[in-house]
């Protein structure tokens, strides 16, 4: 069985740019979540789907956007890009709530 | 506001030896507690969940964990380490029954020497 797959998995990016991340979820699955994680701040919830549907939100500006296909794969998508950006972007999927949640590698956005 | 205290940002320990990573959370709801663990370059893995039931956990490589409500702690133990068990360990809980929210603590680093 497939894992959760993260494309693509650097990134390297100019402030002002935009940039748009994609997560493969587990066949199954229909809740995909997004974390930030960096060395300052840690591990952060971004924003969670269900049934292409944003069920919940964490505390991040609206430059920070999401949405889920029918499929269940999910896209992240960040608009006028920061430096603060800088990151490894996690998606993790799980089959419901409170279920196990499955993590991608990530993918590492670089902000120059 | 729900939140996950990581006490230890390292703990260095000799293989073979025990070990224990410490984590308190701060709500006295239901919560459901989650341990994960993070090598290099990777996203996370997790080693074992409480959700409800026995207040002792057994997880993957020989990890367990102790749910106490009391001192609403969830520490993680395994009795003998190994070179392998070299990463970041994090803590995270949930207390939203409706979605999968997690909320992480920062993070301890198992350095284990040879």
């Amino acid at each position: 069985k497939a894992g959760v797959t993260q494309t693509p998995r650097y990134l390297i990016k100019t402030r002002g740019q935009q940039v748009t991340l994609s997560c493969s979820p587990i066949s199954g699955h229909r809740s995909v979540s997004w974390y930030q994680q960096t060395p300052g701040q840690g591990l952060q919830f971004l924003f969670e789907y269900f049934s292409e549907t944003q069920r919940n939100k964490g505390n991040f500006p609206g430059r920070f956007s999401g949405r889920q296909f029918s499929n269940s794969r999910s896209e992240m998508n960040v608009s006028t890009l920061e430096l603060g950006d800088s990151a490894l972007y996690l998606c993790a999927s799980s089959f419901g709530s409170n279920q196990p949640q499955h993590f991608g590698d990530g993918t590492r956005l670089s902000i120059l | 506001a729900q939140s996950v205290t990581q006490l230890d940002s390292q703990v260095p320990v000799f293989e073979e030896a025990p070990v224990e990573l410490r984590c308190n959370y701060s709500s006295s709801v239901s919560v459901y507690l989650f341990w994960y663990v993070q090598y290099p370059n990777q996203g996370l893995q997790l080693l074992l969940k409480y959700l409800s039931g026995s207040t002792l956990v057994k997880g993957i490589n020989g990890f367990e964990a102790e749910f106490n409500k009391s001192q609403t702690s969830f520490h993680l133990r395994k009795p003998s380490v190994h070179i392998s068990d070299t990463a970041e360990y994090f803590c995270a809980v949930s207390d939203d029954g409706a979605t999968n929210k997690l909320i992480f603590g920062t993070g301890t680093l198992l350095a284990v020497q040879p």
